[in-house]
């Protein structure tokens, strides 16, 4: 079974800060790797994903992440915030090449932008 | 697309009452998913479904019911509510890895 832990709860920055969150997932096979965004009251929205290849992706609104396996890690980035970035930020994992497996996530980190 | 959509928006039960969330996809979507989201927590696997006439089960299956009989639709039901069971639902599809979600059940059992 996978487990994903994000070492940051709670995270506050002003604006035009730069922002990493840190995610690190336990799964001993080949993973796929997502980050998704909550902006209060709304649902989960899909930031950017890594299935295979060049490790760094980008995602929507500026957001990238770099997947580096001997770390088992996936870390957000985002070169420098805004205060419409506030939101819950979730990092999931699931088996590569598991069809219709469901997502592991972390607990989240509540990231709130200070203008 | 309206996407994912999840009825109602939010609901309070009492302890023993029955209740099914209804979920609904327009994608074509053949993949399935509930998840509940609990405070500072992240989400759970309920149950999942692979296409019509399939279920399973996911993490935290207990005091929960899926049935999945068009590819459109995933209800989940929720046969004697516990205080267990507030939290927040989420419903969500994918035709590959990636997973869209619906906009959530707000459930609150006292």
């Amino acid at each position: 079974a996978q487990s994903v832990s994000q070492h940051n709860h709670h995270v506050i920055l002003s604006e035009a800060a730069s922002l990493e969150l840190g995610c690190n997932y336990s799964y001993g096979g080949t993973v796929n790797l997502f980050w998704y965004v909550q902006y209060p009251g709304q649902h989960l929205q899909l930031l950017l994903k890594y299935f295979s290849g060049d490790p760094l992706v980008k995602g929507i609104k500026g957001f990238e992440a770099e997947f580096i396996k001997s770390k088992f890690s996936f870390n957000l980035r985002k070169p420098s915030v805004q205060w419409s970035d506030t939101a819950e930020y979730f990092c999931a994992v699931n088996a590569a090449g598991g069809g219709a497996d469901g997502l592991t996530f972390g607990k989240g980190t509540h990231l709130i932008i200070q203008p | 697309n309206a996407g994912v959509t999840q009825t109602p928006k939010f609901r309070i039960l009492k302890i023993g009452q029955s209740m099914t969330l209804q979920c609904t996809q327009d994608m074509n979507h053949n993949y399935m998913y509930w998840y509940r989201q609990d405070p500072g927590m992240g989400l759970k696997l309920i149950y999942y479904s692979v296409g019509a006439g399939i279920t399973d089960k996911g993490e935290v299956p207990n005091g929960y019911n899926v049935s999945r009989s068009t590819t459109e639709d995933f209800p989940l039901r929720l046969e004697l509510a516990a205080p267990s069971q507030t939290s927040v639902y989420f419903c969500a599809s994918s035709y590959g890895v990636t997973q869209y979600f619906g906009p959530g059940t707000r459930l609150t059992v006292l």
